[in-house]
C-alpha cells in the first residue's frame, strides 16, 4: 500500500511570510500532483511533476519532485490571505494504475492579514 | 463548457440504509473516479470507471459499488450504511484514465 505523509498538518502564518509543505513516501510514484481545496469544493489541480528533480514554478508557488520520486515539496513565497486553504499532494502510479491517486492527509494553511 | 457536477449536495441517512450518489462528467471525458474524503483527511480512492468498465478499485468493501453509463455519467452506490461512511464523496472525470482529473464539488453524506 502506497502512503503519502504530509507535514505540517496545520500552518498558521502572517501575510508576507514564506512557507514550505512537505510530502513524503517510501514508495516511488510516476507522478506527483499538488491540489488546493476550498471548503465546500473539490480539489483543484495546481501542478503535476513527473521527472525526478523537477522544479516547477507557478507565480509565488514553487514545486519540487525529489530525485528518487518519493517526495515533494511546495514552497510559497510572500504568502497572501488568498493562499488560505487545504493543500493536498497526490501520487500517481504508472501503467493501468494511472489515475488512481493516493492522497496525503493535507495541510491546512491559514494566512492572516 | 460545463464542469463536473454531483448530486445531491448533501444527504442524511441512517445506519443500514442504502444510498446512490450521482456524477456528471465533463464533456468529452470517458473516465470517472470516485473518492471518499473523511473530515480532516485527504481523499481515498474508491474505484475508477473507464468506458463503462471498472478500471481499478481501492480498499473498499463490496457494499461500495458503481456504474458508468453510455454518456459516461456515473453512480456510486453504498449498501448497509455504517456511521464511518459519513464523508465527502468526490467524483473526478478525465479525458482518459491517464489524464488530469477534474473534481466535482462533492456530496456530503451524513450517516446517523
Amino acid at each position: 500500500t502506497q502512503l503519502l505523509e504530509q507535514s505540517p498538518q496545520f500552518l498558521s502564518i502572517q501575510e508576507g511570510e514564506n512557507l514550505t509543505v512537505y510530502c513524503n513516501s517510501s514508495s516511488v510514484f510516476s507522478s506527483l500532483q499538488w491540489y488546493r481545496q476550498e471548503p465546500g469544493e473539490g480539489p483543484v489541480l495546481l501542478v503535476t511533476v513527473v521527472t525526478g528533480g523537477e522544479v516547477k514554478k507557478l507565480k509565488r508557488l514553487t514545486f519540487q519532485f525529489g530525485d528518487a520520486r518519493k517526495d515533494s515539496s511546495l514552497h510559497i513565497t510572500a504568502a497572501q490571505p488568498g493562499d488560505t486553504g487545504l493543500y493536498l499532494c497526490a501520487g500517481g502510479l504508472g501503467g493501468t494504475s494511472y489515475g488512481k491517486l493516493t492522497f496525503g492527509q493535507g495541510t491546512i494553511l491559514t494566512v492572516h492579514p | 463548457e460545463t464542469g463536473v457536477t454531483q448530486s445531491p449536495t448533501h444527504l442524511i441517512k441512517t445506519r443500514g440504509q442504502q444510498v446512490t450518489l450521482r456524477c456528471s462528467s465533463q464533456s468529452g471525458h470517458n473516465t470517472v473516479s470516485w473518492y471518499q474524503q473523511a473530515l480532516g483527511q485527504g481523499p481515498q480512492f474508491i474505484f475508477q470507471y473507464y468506458r463503462e468498465e471498472e478500471n481499478g478499485r481501492g480498499n473498499f468493501p463490496p457494499r461500495f459499488s458503481g456504474l458508468q453509463f453510455p454518456n459516461y455519467s456515473s453512480e456510486l452506490n453504498v449498501n448497509a450504511l455504517e456511521l464511518d461512511d459519513s464523508a465527502l464523496y468526490l467524483c473526478a472525470s478525465s479525458l482518459s484514465y491517464y489524464n488530469e482529473q477534474f473534481f466535482g464539488p462533492g456530496t456530503r453524506l451524513t450517516v446517523l
